[in-house]
């Protein structure tokens, strides 16, 4: 399967401080992108999907002021979480799709996002 | 959207017994079907998957049914063995605007008994 890698896998920052988190795609270029968000013992909630070269598409109830994606190139994207607060702590997880024709997704290995 | 149930939330079985993990999904336009495993702290692994053309695969130990009139397809772990404790979820893929999203069950906390 696909190999992607994001960074860092954990960090701690200050409220109101902004936070980027890179997701790397190793073996493949992606031209698409999920990221996704798990809270402790919950689901993987889709966020957004980042498209090469274009605008983000967000889902219902993510605020895309806040969390910011750029997907610049085919094998980088990046999510800025802006002005941090405590209830923006989680596990934040990008995928890629291994090909266009197919459905499956392969994960990053995650970042731990926690807001004092 | 699509909406996907997962059952049971947690499951304890004996080591050497076997595991069901049950979902049911809403929209009759997806078209496949994967589960995960998760560790603690880990990135969710695929672990198998089935499409809609198909009603059954099997990968060694574990094996995924679909039945599509009913909207359900499940997961089967037989021979159960420590290492498959782990967070298990299913997802059922949909396509949104040519972009195939995964829904993501609730998560079934399986325990394998020593």
């Amino acid at each position: 399967g696909a190999v992607v890698s994001q960074h860092p896998s954990w960090v701690i920052c200050k409220s109101g401080t902004s936070v980027k988190i890179e997701c790397r795609s190793l073996d493949f270029q992606a031209t698409t992108m999920f990221w996704y968000r798990q809270f402790p013992k919950q689901s993987l909630m889709l966020m957004a999907t980042s498209n090469e070269g274009s605008k983000a598409t967000y889902e219902q109830g993510v605020e895309k002021d806040k969390f910011l994606i750029n997907h610049a190139s085919l094998t980088l994207s990046t999510l800025t979480v802006t002005s941090a607060h405590p209830e923006d702590s989680s596990f934040y997880i990008c995928s890629e799709v291994s090909h266009p024709s197919y459905n499956e997704q392969f994960f990053g290995p995650g970042t731990r996002l926690t807001v004092l | 959207g699509e909406n996907v149930e997962q059952h049971p939330s947690t499951l304890s079985v004996q080591e050497g017994d076997s595991a069901v993990i049950k979902c049911t999904y809403s929209d009759s336009a997806s078209n496949y079907f994967p589960w995960y495993k998760q560790e603690l702290g880990k990135r969710p692994q695929l672990i198998i998957d089935i499409r809609s053309n198909v009603g059954e695969k099997k990968d060694q130990r574990i094996a995924v049914t679909l039945n599509k009139t009913a909207k359900h397809f499940s997961l089967h772990i037989t021979e159960t063995q420590p290492e498959d404790s782990a967070v298990y979820f299913c997802a059922a893929s949909y396509s949104d605007f040519g972009n195939e999203k995964l829904t993501f069950g609730t998560g079934t906390r399986l325990t394998i008994i020593p």
